[in-house]
């Protein structure tokens, strides 16, 4: 299977750890990507490659993987932060790219 | 600077047809694989397809829902990419991005909107 499941929601408060987590069968074989969308903004992508960490993205943000399971770690959250937030893999194939269902942060 | 600008989105009927189109500039387009993406408005991301460069074939890829209506083509020369998008369904109606192969690269997006 080629789904990836999030929660849909996480909420933390200021300067708390949030971790977002993304499942999938895929993620045993193909690499994550997470990307953070504010309201009414475009996607952007802020770790690659499961851990790597895109230029201008925040020391504060990381990603880790462990079979099926890859996890997007904000330490220290601040309010601007607070956005939706998708994991991304490919299929097997590495054919095409499937999405998870998108996970709410919300700080408190 | 790269940017990436997409334009075509309409008020479309259902079954009707509608190209959007996505000028890429500050890198080697003819050298990126560019892909599609769309978000119905408040929902999540969904990948609609792909082309190679053509230097690695130049071929497409299409998710499930819009296979046999979509066609996705590139003029390498107007650092243009293309969605034509045939038979169109209410189900359409999102907002389509272009982006990059590698995802770090997006447009502001285009909406098209289906409905009679």
């Amino acid at each position: 299977s080629s789904e990836l499941t999030q929660p849909p929601s996480v909420s933390v408060s200021p300067g708390q750890t949030a971790r977002i987590s993304c499942s999938g069968d895929a993620l045993a074989k193909q690499h994550a990507y997470w990307y953070q969308q504010k309201p009414g903004q475009v996607p952007v992508l802020v770790i690659y490659d499961d851990t790597e960490r895109t230029s201008g993205i925040p020391e504060r943000f990381s990603g880790s993987s462990s079979g099926t399971t890859v996890t997007l770690t904000i330490s220290g959250v601040q309010a601007e932060d607070e956005a939706d937030y998708y994991c991304q893999s490919t299929d097997s194939g590495d054919t095409y790219w499937v999405f998870g269902g998108g996970t709410k942060l919300t700080v408190l | 600077e790269v940017q990436l600008a997409e334009s075509g989105g309409d008020l479309v009927k259902p079954g009707g047809s509608l190209r959007l189109s996505c000028v890429a500039s500050g890198f080697p387009f003819n050298n990126a694989w560019m892909v599609w993406v769309r978000q119905v408005p408040g929902k999540g991301l969904e990948w609609v397809g792909r082309v190679k460069s053509r230097t690695d074939g130049g071929t497409t890829e299409y998710a499930a829902p819009v296979k046999g209506r979509f066609s996705i083509s590139r003029d390498d020369s107007k650092n243009t990419l293309f969605l034509q998008m045939n038979s169109l369904k209410v189900e359409d109606t999102a907002v389509y991005f272009c982006t990059t192969g590698s995802g770090y690269h997006w447009g502001q997006g285009t909406l098209v909107t289906v409905s009679s």
